[in-house]
């Protein structure tokens, strides 16, 4: 009965591969998020998507694309990985798109080598 | 401008009292969080306050506002080894509606018999 579930939970591929990792909310909210945390634990948001609507796109590659089929799922393909794409990326997903606090998934820890 | 502030690290000895700071500079944000962060894991929200209290307490935690500094706290009471993890505040600034959470770097909080 996890909350925000990603999967999946380790990532490990080589420069150039594309690959995605999916997540999936059983709260019943609208709004979801992708975050990145660095190896300084420093968390960055990256984007939202309030009822499959992109609502914050921040300063991301464009070989980051996020993919929403229904509110309850976030998915994000990354293409052509970089060394610097190594990671830990949560998923997160909060009542609504203002004001509220955000429930996060146990992240996806993605090493390109 | 966005940031949150914090120092990297606290140590304090098991049953005594940890106090982690943290400064913003976003006067518009309306909710202030702290999340906890185990090794291994996702964030776990563990408290927040709205921005027109100056404190809120919560069991062993007590959080304090300080709106004209732009400084919030986090008081952890009689601090088990269990409460070792990383600590992040997060401020909520005004983005055309939407939440954006905007973490601070973490503080590092070791316990020790």
């Amino acid at each position: 009965d996890t909350a925000v579930s990603q999967t999946p939970k380790y990532l490990v591929t080589q420069m150039g591969n594309d690959k995605s990792i999916k997540c999936e909310q059983n709260l019943g909210h609208d709004t979801m998020y992708w975050y990145k945390q660095d190896s300084k634990k420093f968390l960055k948001i990256m984007f939202s998507y309030n009822n499959k609507e992109l609502i914050i796109n921040e300063t991301v590659p464009n070989r980051f694309s996020p993919k929403s089929p229904d509110k309850a799922h976030l998915n994000l393909h990354i293409n052509s990985l970089e060394l610097g794409d190594s990671a830990v990326y949560f998923c997160a997903s909060s009542p609504d798109r203002a004001n509220s606090p955000l429930h996060f998934g146990n992240g996806t820890r993605l090493t390109v080598t | 401008g966005e940031d949150v502030e914090q120092s990297l690290f606290l140590s304090v000895r098991e049953g005594d009292s940890s106090v982690i700071n943290c400064t913003y500079t976003d006067s518009s944000s309306t909710y202030l969080y702290w999340y906890k962060q185990e090794p291994g894991a996702g964030l776990q929200l563990l408290t927040y306050i709205f921005s027109n209290m100056d404190m809120k307490q919560d069991q062993r935690l007590t959080v304090l506002l300080n709106k004209k500094d732009k400084h919030l706290s986090l008081r952890i009471a009689d601090t088990q080894t269990g409460d070792s993890a990383i600590y992040f505040c997060a401020e909520t600034p005004f983005s055309g509606g939407y939440n954006k959470l905007i973490f601070g770097a973490g503080t590092r909080l070791a316990v020790h018999p």
